[in-house]
């Protein structure tokens, strides 16, 4: 069984399309995460979502926009998608309140290409 | 703010070289906690060791050890007669613990190209 699962893997769309990126986590986790890699390999917080909650808005444009319908997803739509979109996003989930041990579980990353 | 810096960009050997990566950090807080995950060429991020801001021990797991100094902030790595499947991007992580979430701050990454 998957833990944190990501979909699509891959997605090669036009500039200006709108495109969502799901994911869904089976640990029973309370906290989901996106993070972006871009092409250098650097790794940066995004969003991150308690119990369907936004806590975490990192300077991201508003094209850039996460919704959590319940605590086991968190989606990823991005509007107008620009060629500086392409990078791979990770989604990630953790135990949320005392229980957090500071741990992320990762998807296997969604390569986001704009042509 | 948190900071992690890995100062090595790109490290190559020949396998059964012995290789450290380093991480250095900084935190104001005195709960925390540090990472290594590898990222091999196939994309995925892969939990190697998470230690806690008092656990000082350094740590043995097969040919990977792992150096935790709080006096020196650094969190260094070795790998003991690498192979080529140790080829990989390596990053160096520090968690803050805020409220029950975690804010992980990345390393740039050190890319470990081992050669036959």
């Amino acid at each position: 069984d998957t833990a944190v699962s990501q979909t699509p893997k891959y997605l090669v769309t036009q500039m200006g399309n709108d495109k969502s990126i799901k994911c869904e986590q089976n640990l029973g986790h309370d906290t989901m995460y996106w993070y972006k890699q871009d092409s250098k390999k650097f790794l940066k917080i995004m969003f991150s979502y308690n119990n369907k909650e936004l806590i975490i808005n990192e300077t991201v444009p508003n094209r850039f926009s996460p919704k959590s319908p319940d605590k086991a997803h968190l989606n990823l739509h991005i509007n107008s998608l620009e060629l500086g979109d392409s990078a791979v996003y990770f989604c990630a989930s953790s135990l949320g309140g005392d229980s957090n041990t500071g741990e992320l579980f990762f998807g296997e990353g969604s390569r986001l290409t704009v042509l | 703010a948190q900071k992690v810096t890995q100062a090595q960009t790109e490290i190559s050997v020949v396998e059964k070289e012995d290789v450290t990566l380093d991480c250095v950090y900084e935190t104001r807080d005195t709960t925390y906690y540090l990472f290594w995950y590898k990222q091999p060429p196939s994309g995925e991020l892969v939990f190697l060791i998470r230690r806690n801001s008092f656990d000082e021990q350094n740590e043995i797991s097969g040919r990977y050890s792992w150096n935790f100094q709080k006096s020196t902030s650094s969190f260094n790595f070795t790998i003991t007669a690498s192979q080529v499947v140790d080829s990989a991007v390596y990053f160096c992580a520090l968690s803050e613990r805020n409220s029950g979430y975690s804010t992980l701050t990345f390393g740039k990454g050190t890319m470990l190209l081992v050669s036959p």
